[in-house]
């Protein structure tokens, strides 16, 4: 099992959608949990991150951590051609105290 | 503020040849990191320091890679001697310090292709 999943995708959601990103965590210790978004042939960005249980909104940005199912989501509303991008999830480590990313989901905005 | 500076951009190599990056973090920032990353695929540590001090190299292979960061600041990676399997991105990354929910700001990285 790896320790950070998500669905590799594509996604693909029209314009104005919403779109759902999901990544599942094996470290049941993991304590802050970070979406990155990379552009491609670009180096990843952070867009949010979350530490507590429950929701965390951002403009059109909205993180979800649910520790208990070890599971945490994104979803971004309206979105737009330019949300086009590969989102990788990235989970703090309780060992090693280091960040241990997903591969990541690609995600296809229709215009 | 300046980003993370990382040179150069791109290298072509052939296999067995030496490879070094260079890696300038964010001014007062701390720690360090060294990341690989695959086609397809999130980045991977190589290595984390705090200031001059490698505090995590368990992902390093150890017989062809080594790293530096003297007086704290700078970085350097190299790759002696370079295999087919070593080409993919190679990203430097930094944060304030190793608090683990500071943002660690990534640079441009350095596509890496041994032929």
């Amino acid at each position: 099992q790896k320790e950070v999943e998500q669905n590799s995708g594509p996604l693909s959601v029209p314009e104005g959608a919403i779109a759902s990103l999901n990544c599942t965590y094996s470290d049941r210790g993991s304590q802050s949990f970070f979406w990155y978004r990379q552009y491609s042939g670009k180096s990843p960005e952070l867009i949010m991150f979350i530490y507590s249980n429950g929701d965390k909104e951002d403009g059109r940005f909205t993180a979800q951590l649910n520790k208990a199912s070890q599971y945490v989501s994104l979803l971004i509303r309206d979105s737009q051609p330019s949300d086009s991008a590969t989102y990788l999830c990235a989970v703090r480590v309780e060992y090693g105290n280091k960040l241990v990313f997903g591969a990541g989901t690609i995600l296809r905005v229709k215009s | 503020e300046a980003g993370v500076v990382q040179s150069p951009r791109y290298k072509i190599i052939e296999k067995k040849q030496p490879v070094a990056f260079w890696c300038n973090p964010i001014s007062g920032h701390n720690t360090l990191y060294w990341y690989l990353q695959n086609l397809g695929q999130g980045p991977e540590l190589l290595i984390r320091y705090e200031n001059e001090e490698a505090v995590d190299d368990s992902q390093l292979p150890k017989d062809r890679f080594s790293a530096e960061r003297l007086k704290g600041v700078d970085s350097t990676l190299k790759i002696q001697p370079a295999e087919l399997g070593d080409s993919a991105v190679y990203l430097c990354a930094s944060s304030l310090d190793a608090d683990p929910y500071n943002e660690q700001f990534f640079g441009p990285g350095t596509r890496l292709t041994v032929l």
